[in-house]
């Protein structure tokens, strides 16, 4: 069964930092493109970051630009968000979500909540 | 830079169908997705490439896209399809997302 696991949300200070994880199985991540998607409370989808399958695309919005770093690790068959210098909103439920063929996003993790608050 | 027009809130009655659009520049031209998220949970891929249905999910559900306006299609809606739905496209390598519908069954 395919599936994706966040881990590494929780609550940070403004300016602080945190690692998200998103552990595959079923498939092997570094033959997808993925991204990471986030949700502030009660608001719609917003996509943050997105990385090829070769890993030689990657691209953020403009909001995360300089604060984020999207990387993988194929030992670990895993996805990362390295977030740095966060602010207050930043804070949402952050997902990581595989690329299929069709472009469509067609497997999500669960969420991962982070929320930067003092 | 593409911009996804999705209405706040779409009503239905029960049994009846229930239409959401995704307005876009030559939408058409695009492979449009549409997700469904309930509350709590992580969003469901409904419909991908305009028209097409991922296992498991109901013939009930359909799709369109031509012109500037994709649509989403819920036919004999029922209780459970009152949640939020989302339109979707790629624009040079980023994702972009529509607002999301509130679609309401009375």
């Amino acid at each position: 069964e395919v599936q994706l696991l966040e881990s590494g949300g929780g609550l940070v200070q403004p300016g602080g930092s945190l690692r998200l994880s998103c552990a595959a199985s079923g498939f092997t991540v570094s033959t997808y493109s993925m991204n990471w998607v986030r949700q502030a409370p009660g608001k719609g989808l917003e996509w943050v970051s997105y990385i090829s399958s070769t890993g030689t695309t990657i691209n953020y919005a403009d909001s995360v630009r300089g604060r984020f770093t999207i990387s993988r690790d194929s030992a670990r068959n895993s996805l990362y968000l390295q977030m740095n210098s966060l602010r207050v909103g930043d804070t949402a439920v952050y997902f990581c979500t595989r690329v299929h063929s069709s472009s469509s996003l067609d497997c999500w993790g669960q969420g991962a909540l982070v929320t930067v608050s003092s | 830079s593409y911009e996804l027009t999705q209405p706040l809130s779409v009503s239905v009655a029960l049994g009846q169908t229930a239409r959401i659009t995704c307005g876009g520049n030559n939408i058409g031209s695009k492979n449009v997705h549409w997700y469904q998220q309930k509350s709590g949970q992580a969003p469901v891929l409904v419909i991908y490439r305009d028209t097409i249905r991922p296992s498991g999910i109901p013939e009930r559900f359909s799709g369109s896209n031509s012109g500037n306006t994709a649509t989403l299609t819920i036919s004999r809606a029922q209780a459970g399809d009152e949640t939020d739905y989302y339109c979707q496209v790629w624009d040079s390598s980023t994702v972009l997302f529509g607002a999301g519908t509130k679609l309401t069954v009375l």
